[in-house]
């Protein structure tokens, strides 16, 4: 069973920024969030993990509140290259991928 | 740095036949994992290993072993393949709760 909860797709527009968001209310303590982004036919590539606040790469942004139960992963600008599916979760010992969510670029 | 390889990239098998895909990875990760993946969906975990000689169940283990003799491999063994296993495979290493890197994939038809 999935531990995390997202939208199962979304559209945009290039140029502008699209936040995805991620509900995980039964994390551990411990445990980081973690974010991948899949391209058709290949495998997922990671794009950002966060346990707590903002983090910020050249990628992508990762807020996450105090009580940690919801992610949102802010991807700025977007270009239809960002047409991917992304996945939110959060691990132990095991990566447990839900459905993700299948953004959608339009020019 | 060749990073996590998989052997073969696609293969056609017969109901009933047997095959291992092999999974190598070049950086010294303690986890493996081997999932599949069938059209327009997510992955689904099958087996997994926290270090050399460890094997675990996933979320759909059956009719697939696994075994992780040498730390830089882990093997997906199927014994007698069924068309419901036909799927994409990827294989992916990590540092305990670290980022995963993923394969390119393996490509599985059973007729």
């Amino acid at each position: 069973l999935a531990k995390t909860t997202q939208p199962i797709s979304m559209d945009s527009y290039e140029g502008q920024e699209v936040n995805i968001t991620c509900s995980h209310n039964n994390i551990a303590t411990n445990d980081y969030i973690t974010w991948y982004q899949q391209f058709p036919s290949q495998g997922p590539r990671f794009i950002i993990q966060g346990y707590k606040t903002k983090v910020t790469n050249e990628v992508a942004s990762l807020f996450i509140p105090a009580d940690r139960k919801s992610s949102t992963l802010s991807l700025p600008r977007v270009s239809l290259s960002d047409t991917a599916v992304y996945y939110c979760l959060w691990r132990d010992d095991k990566i447990i991928f839900g459905k993700g969510t299948r953004l959608h670029i339009l020019p | 740095n060749a990073g996590v390889t998989q052997t073969p990239k696609f293969r056609v098998l017969k109901t009933g036949q047997s095959m291992t895909l092999l999974c190598a990875q070049d950086m010294n990760h303690e986890y493996m994992y081997w999932y599949r993946q069938d059209p327009g969906m997510g992955l689904r975990l099958i087996h997994y290993s926290v270090g050399e000689g460890t094997t675990a169940k996933g979320e759909v283990p059956d009719g697939y072993n696994v075994s992780r003799l040498k730390k830089q491999n882990f093997l997906l063994g199927l014994e007698s393949a069924a068309p419901s296993q036909t799927s994409v495979y990827f294989c992916a290493s990590s540092y305990s709760n670290r980022e995963a890197f993923f394969g390119q994939g393996t490509r599985l038809t059973v007729v």
